[in-house]
């Protein structure tokens, strides 16, 4: 069964910096693309930026709204997702998903998410 | 920039009822480019439809999506208690590599 936990979300005020992580199971995280996709309190889905995997070369794409701001990264040897953000601002709050697919991978639709961890930009 | 458009923001329908949705996107994507979510409150979002017509296993052939171009739908046929949701339409492959519109909220009437 195909496990996505987030952890790492809480209150961090306006210009701070938060580090989310998400560990992976039953299936090939090595493999596999990864996303982050967050959702504002009360509003729609945002996707936040991709991490391909190294085999294909491992490259990083970023929403406009956060480019520069936050990074992605993984550590395939822990199975983990990282998502460490700068600079952060109070647009930033809302709840953020790990997500990938089980294969084929690519930018394709999304077939599994993570339960959520909420970040709260506030002074 | 793709920007996805979603219509109406809410719509008020009763069970049994035939539910239509509709996405536009703000320039010609694939019609391998284009999936449905549901989310339900306090859950994640749930893929139902992908490629603009391709049902996820386990889905219930109520539901069902059309169109090309720039004008995608999502049909269901008839609405079950469980269908009142919030649904929207995501776009992968493009630029940027993933957007999603800004939902359409299905409620009972």
């Amino acid at each position: 069964e195909v496990q996505l936990v987030e952890s790492g979300g809480g209150l961090v005020e306006p210009g701070g910096s938060l580090r989310l992580s998400c560990a992976g199971s039953g299936f090939p995280f090595t493999a596999a693309w990864m996303n982050w996709v967050r959702q504002a309190p009360g509003k729609g889905l945002e996707w936040v930026g991709r991490i391909k995997s190294k085999t294909d070369s491992g490259s990083i794409d970023y929403a406009a709204p956060v480019r520069g701001r936050f990074i992605i990264s993984r550590d395939d040897s822990k199975d983990t997702l990282y998502l460490q953000m700068n600079s952060l601002r109070n647009d930033d709050t809302g709840v953020y998903y790990c997500t990938t697919r089980n294969g084929p991978y690519g930018d394709l639709p999304i077939d599994y998410w993570g339960q959520g961890t909420l970040v709260t930009v506030s002074s | 920039e793709i920007v996805l458009t979603q219509s109406p923001g809410t719509l008020s329908l009763s069970p049994g009822e035939r539910a239509t949705l509709s996405c536009r996107a703000g320039q010609t994507i694939s019609s391998k480019s284009l999936a449905w979510y549901q989310q339900r409150p306090g859950q994640a979002p749930r893929l139902l439809i992908y490629d603009t017509s391709i049902r996820t296993t386990g889905i219930p052939d109520r539901f069902s999506g059309s169109g090309s171009g720039t004008d995608f739908t999502l049909t269901i046929s008839r609405l079950e208690p469980e269908d009142f949701a919030v649904y929207y339409c995501h776009q992968y492959g493009g630029s940027p590599r993933h957007s999603f519109g800004q939902g359409t909220k299905l409620e009972i009437k």
